[in-house]
């Protein structure tokens, strides 16, 4: 059982560049989320999915787009990278029970922009 | 809007020693979760324990305990005979099961940071 995979690991990328992370969950999770941790800031919610095909904002959505076009999987776009968006991402997934918040979390994925 | 405070931003003891990590947080809900999650240097995020605001009992599991007040909106979190392997980075997080809107949308505290030297 794989629980929450993430890829890739590690990307570096020049200013403007474009890519996708794919989160996988093999756990027929209902709700998918992504974070970035900063320094100092802890984790806060880019976007998040209650289920395939829907999608909302999260806290800093600005510079991201997500798609979830099939149940088990949650994809995070940069359509043009910046530095500010350097930082390390987690996915995760959890049950559908509103509120009892308890996820399931990918390794991340370490993110530099140049 | 809810928030959590770690304001302990980093904290180091010698092995053995008891330490506390403190965590406080805001939240118009009353039905509400909490969570500590530890972040060891590998990097992944480790459950440790979620309770909900209808049960402030403390609990306890080996070394670690938690403490839950209300009153005080804090859920302390305690190491007893801290070990080198409990060097990590340690979250508080706060999910509200909020009406009207859907997912479990977790709040993180900043984290604190804990060095454990032998």
């Amino acid at each position: 059982n794989a629980g929450v995979t993430q890829t890739p690991k590690f990307r570096v990328l020049k200013t403007g560049q474009s890519m996708t992370l794919l989160c996988a969950q093999d756990m027929n999770h209902e709700y998918m989320y992504w974070y970035r941790q900063d320094p100092g800031m802890g984790l806060r919610l880019i976007h998040y999915s209650v289920g395939e095909g829907t999608t909302a904002k999260g806290e800093v959505p600005d510079g991201y787009n997500v798609s979830r076009l099939k149940k088990q999987n949650f994809l995070l776009g940069l359509e043009s990278a910046a530095p500010s968006q350097t930082s390390v991402y987690f996915c995760a997934s959890s049950y559908l029970l509103r509120g009892t918040g308890f996820q399931y979390f990918g390794a991340g994925t370490r993110l530099s922009v140049l | 809007a809810q928030k959590v405070t770690q304001a302990q931003t980093e904290i180091s003891v010698v092995e053995k020693e008891d330490v506390t990590l403190d965590c406080v947080y805001e939240t118009r809900d009353t039905t509400y979760y909490l969570f500590w999650y530890k972040q060891p240097p590998s990097g992944e995020l480790v459950f440790l324990i979620r309770r909900n605001s209808f049960d402030e009992q403390n609990e306890i599991s080996g070394r670690y305990s938690w403490n839950f007040q209300k009153s005080t909106s804090s859920f302390n979190f305690t190491i007893t005979a801290s070990q080198v392997v409990d060097s990590a980075v340690y979250f508080c997080a706060l999910s509200e099961a909020v009406k009207g809107e859907y997912g479990n949308k977790l709040v993180f505290g900043a984290g604190t940071i804990l060095r454990v030297k032998s």
